[in-house]
């Protein structure tokens, strides 16, 4: 079993480029694929990335991810920050050995 | 267009049962797994377990172990969530979700209160 480690907040000013770290606690970031989920207030998450670095359609390409095996960490940067992007983000990945899905314990990111 | 409904707002009592729906469409139902996740109050998202439709074959975290129960109803295209031995902790928002997570239904809050 692994955990995935956010920080609890975030924040930048508008127009504004932020990263948001998800860290592995065991096993490499790379198995399994991370998505990466917006929560705004009273609303269900929304997929920004999936399988680390691919956006769905109608995701702005000022979203993107990556993964970095030597921090073992996955990354979200939102570049252009607009109010908008203010929500609740949380990574997610595949644990193999069980067959469970694992989040992360979410960032808030706030636009002032 | 993919949907997911829940079933609405529960209230009940501790030690009771809830079950909630999620009804499907805009796809094939048995072609992906239906997922449930919990949100307490001002909290992050924790995955419960899944349901394979196609044959029934359930997941569950080990934290739900023992009080969940996830089915699936092929012939009405619905999944089920069943909590048992209710606790006031269990007061959240429960959500389906499904295709890899991609497609979210709207949230069924349940609140546990004596």
């Amino acid at each position: 079993n692994f955990m995935l480690t956010q920080p609890h907040s975030v924040s930048e000013s508008p127009g504004k480029t932020v990263t948001i770290s998800c860290t592995r606690s065991s096993g490499s970031i790379a198995s399994n694929y991370v998505q990466w989920y917006q929560q705004r207030p009273g609303s269900s998450p929304t997929t920004v990335i999936y399988e680390d670095n691919q956006r769905p359609s109608g995701v702005p390409d000022r979203f993107s991810g990556s993964i970095d095996s030597s921090s073992n960490s996955a990354s979200l940067t939102i570049s252009g920050l607009k109010t908008e992007d203010e929500a609740d983000y949380y990574c997610q990945s595949y644990d193999s050995s069980n067959q469970n899905v694992v989040f992360g314990g979410g960032t808030k990111l706030t636009v002032l | 267009e993919v949907q997911l409904v829940q079933s609405g707002a529960e209230v009940k009592k501790p030690g009771a049962t809830v079950k909630i729906s999620c009804k499907v469409s805009g796809y094939t139902f048995t072609d992906y797994y239906m997922h449930w996740v919990q949100q307490a109050p001002g909290k992050g998202l924790e995955w419960m377990g899944l349901v394979d439709p196609e044959d029934g074959e359930t997941i569950y975290a080990e934290k739900f172990q023992g009080r969940v129960t996830i089915t699936a109803d092929t012939s009405t295209d619905t999944a089920y969530m069943e909590l048992s031995s209710l606790r006031s902790e269990d007061t959240a928002v429960y959500y389906c979700a499904t295709r890899g997570l991609s497609y979210w239904g709207q949230g069924t809050l349940v609140t546990v209160s004596s």
